[in-house]
Parts: C-alpha cells; sequence; structure tokens
C-alpha cells in the first residue's frame, strides 16, 4: 500500500541551528515524487521542495534540502540555519508515476518550532 | 507571483445546506484538485479535475459532493447536503503539467457545519 510516513509529531530547534524532519515512505511503483510543504498558522500550504525517484543528486532550495536515500525509502527535509518563520507544521507528500493518478498522498505532519 | 486564491477564507453553514467554495487557480495551469483536512488530521486528496472532466476522485467524494469549472477561471466545488462531518478546510490546488506535478495550493476555506 502506498503510505507517507512521519513519526515526528513535534520538533524543537534553536535558532540559527540546523533541523531534520523524517519522512519515510512505501510504493512498489518505481517512479514517484516526494515533495515537502509547509503550513504556518495562517493554513496556506507552502510548496518547499521536489524530489523525482529517477533524480541522481538531493534536491535543494535555498536553505531547504532533501536527503533522498531510496534504498531506504526516507526523504528526510533538513533546513539550515533555522528561522523563527521556520515554525510551522511540514508535511511530507508522494505521488506516484506509473499509476496514472494524479493525487497527492500527505503524511501526518511534524509541527515545527523554533526557539529564540 | 502568481498564486491559487479561494474564496471565501471561512463559510459557515447549517447542516443539510448546500455550499460552494471557490477557487481561481493560476491561470496557465491545466491540472485542478480539491483536498480536505478535518482539524488537526493530515490532508487528504478529494478529487482531481482536467480538460472538464473528473480524472480521479477518491472514496471521500461520494454523491453529494461535485466540481465545475463553469468559466475560464473558476474551479468549484458543492457540497449538495452538508453534514457536521463535512466541517474541514478545504484546499484547492492546481498544477500546470503531469511532469513533476508540483501543485500550489490555495489558502483554503474553513468549513463549519452547525
Amino acid at each position: 500500500a502506498q503510505k507517507i510516513t512521519q513519526t515526528q509529531p513535534g520538533m524543537f530547534v534553536q535558532e540559527k541551528e540546523a533541523v531534520t524532519l523524517d519522512c519515510t515512505y512505501d510504493t512498489s511503483d518505481p517512479s514517484y515524487g516526494l515533495f515537502w510543504y509547509k503550513q504556518p498558522s495562517s493554513g496556506e500550504m507552502i510548496f518547499l521542495i521536489y524530489q523525482g525517484s529517477y533524480d541522481q543528486q538531493n534536491a535543494t532550495e535555498g536553505r531547504y534540502s532533501l536527503n533522498f536515500q531510496k534504498a531506504r525509502k526516507s526523504a528526510n527535509l533538513v533546513i539550515s540555519a533555522s528561522q523563527l518563520g521556520d515554525s510551522a507544521m511540514y508535511f511530507c507528500a508522494m505521488i506516484l508515476g506509473l499509476s496514472g493518478t494524479y493525487k497527492y498522498i500527505f503524511g501526518t505532519g511534524t509541527r515545527l518550532k523554533v526557539l529564540a | 507571483e502568481p498564486e491559487v486564491t479561494q474564496t471565501p477564507s471561512h463559510q459557515v453553514t447549517q447542516m443539510g445546506q448546500e455550499v460552494i467554495l471557490r477557487c481561481v487557480p493560476i491561470s496557465n495551469h491545466l491540472y485542478f484538485y480539491w483536498y480536505r483536512q478535518i482539524l488537526g488530521q493530515k490532508v487528504e486528496f478529494l478529487v482531481s479535475f482536467y480538460n472538464n472532466e473528473i480524472s480521479e476522485k477518491s472514496e471521500i467524494f461520494d454523491d453529494q459532493f461535485s466540481v465545475e469549472r463553469p468559466d475560464g477561471s473558476n474551479f468549484t466545488l458543492k457540497i449538495r447536503s452538508t453534514k457536521l462531518e463535512d466541517s474541514a478546510m478545504y484546499f484547492c490546488a492546481s498544477s500546470v503539467n503531469l511532469a513533476k506535478n508540483i501543485q500550489y495550493f490555495g489558502a483554503g476555506t474553513r468549513l463549519s457545519v452547525l
């Protein structure tokens, strides 16, 4: 069954430190995409970063990087130099490529709190 | 920067009433989606829409739900007879293609059914 697991319901990090948010996925489809979204307290979902299953390199977008370990089926988000504005809910999501589906499968999220 | 806009931001309705949630996707996007998030829970897929028809729907998207693209810009979700359990945040999203299928989300409409 296709599934996204985020095992950390909540995380704390000190401002300016790096933090890793865990995400593991389960699929037998060889073609898939992995995404991270940020949901601040205002509620909107903000796209952060994308990793394709065939991408050789780990994705990076500014302070965000995705630690993609295909054999372990993990796609952890690393936020470097945390800022107070990074405090939010973070969702990992997956889309399957070959099965003709368009939908995202979301994890349950990790609430990150950045401490001053 | 182009964005997905949703109106209203908060909708309160009585059980059994019909509601229409409205979305304006990003203008050059071709694929449209609705998701919902019950308070404190994960985001769940409802339906995807392409070329003026539903391409996929989840088991949540039963006969009380419908979607429509009435003109070139709006994309609506109608709930015919709301139930208490329909109370949730409803997100509209759009994507330009399926190559990466990065979906851009609106700010959501919070639906409260009383």
